[in-house]
């Protein structure tokens, strides 16, 4: 059973960086996995952020970049900010299946 | 806009089926697919599946597969996700999405469905 994995939780300062990562119990996430990140606030509908590993929608804000890492997906804030606090999730492609990684909560403190 | 608005909540009885439709609108509907994501409460995103609205191919996650349907009425713009033997762990917000083959399986999203599952 295939497993996509994220950081349970990060915090981080604001105006500081972080980068949340996500990883395929297949092996290496490459481009072929399509990456794309959700955004999610409570209680609000999930928003798509990035698709394609590094493209961004028109309403995607600048500080939010997609890329590989390491074998991963990664998904980096820089200047966060007190608004960018909320679930965020990553979503692989496996040949005609999606599946979502568990989420990474995003604490700015 | 694009606008996907889906159906009512619903309770529904262990072993039951639901119905849950999505109706497109501000797009061209055949141009696109749409994407069914379910979120148990205080849970995660699951994918469940996702039909062309073009030709009605559909791919289903495997855990889902035999128990869920997905149709299309153009006639209308709707789809339908239709979740069959019930089980109180299928209490989900469920949600559709605008599939774009150019840029995201998820582009636009409904506002949910919460179906409750409880005897």
């Amino acid at each position: 059973q295939t497993v996509v994995t994220q950081e349970p939780s990060l915090t981080v300062s604001p105006g500081g960086t972080v980068t949340l990562t996500c990883a395929s119990s297949t092996g290496a996430v490459t481009s072929g996995y399509y990456p794309n990140w959700f955004q999610q606030k409570p209680g609000q509908v999930p928003r798509a952020l990035i698709y394609g590993t590094s493209n961004k929608h028109s309403w995607t804000p600048a500080r939010f970049s997609g890329s590989l890492l390491g074998g991963k997906a990664a998904l980096t804030l820089s200047d966060v900010q007190p608004e960018d606090e909320a679930e965020y999730y990553c979503l692989l492609y496996y040949g005609g299946a999606w599946l979502f990684g568990g989420g990474t909560k995003l604490t700015v403190l | 806009q694009v606008q996907l608005v889906q159906s009512g909540a619903e309770v529904k009885k262990p072993g039951a089926s639901v119905k849950v439709s999505c109706k497109a609108s501000g797009y061209i509907f055949t141009s696109y697919g749409i994407s069914w994501v379910r979120q148990a409460p205080g849970q995660g995103l699951e994918w469940m599946g996702m039909i062309s609205a073009y030709n009605g191919n559909t791919n289903y996650a495997q855990k889902l597969q035999g128990r869920v349907t997905m149709t299309t009425d153009t006639s209308t713009s709707t789809v339908y996700m239709e979740l069959r033997s019930l089980r109180s762990d299928d209490t989900a917000v469920y949600y559709c999405a605008r599939y774009d083959h150019n840029s995201s399986p998820l582009l636009d999203w409904g506002q949910g469905t919460l179906v409750t599952v409880s005897s």
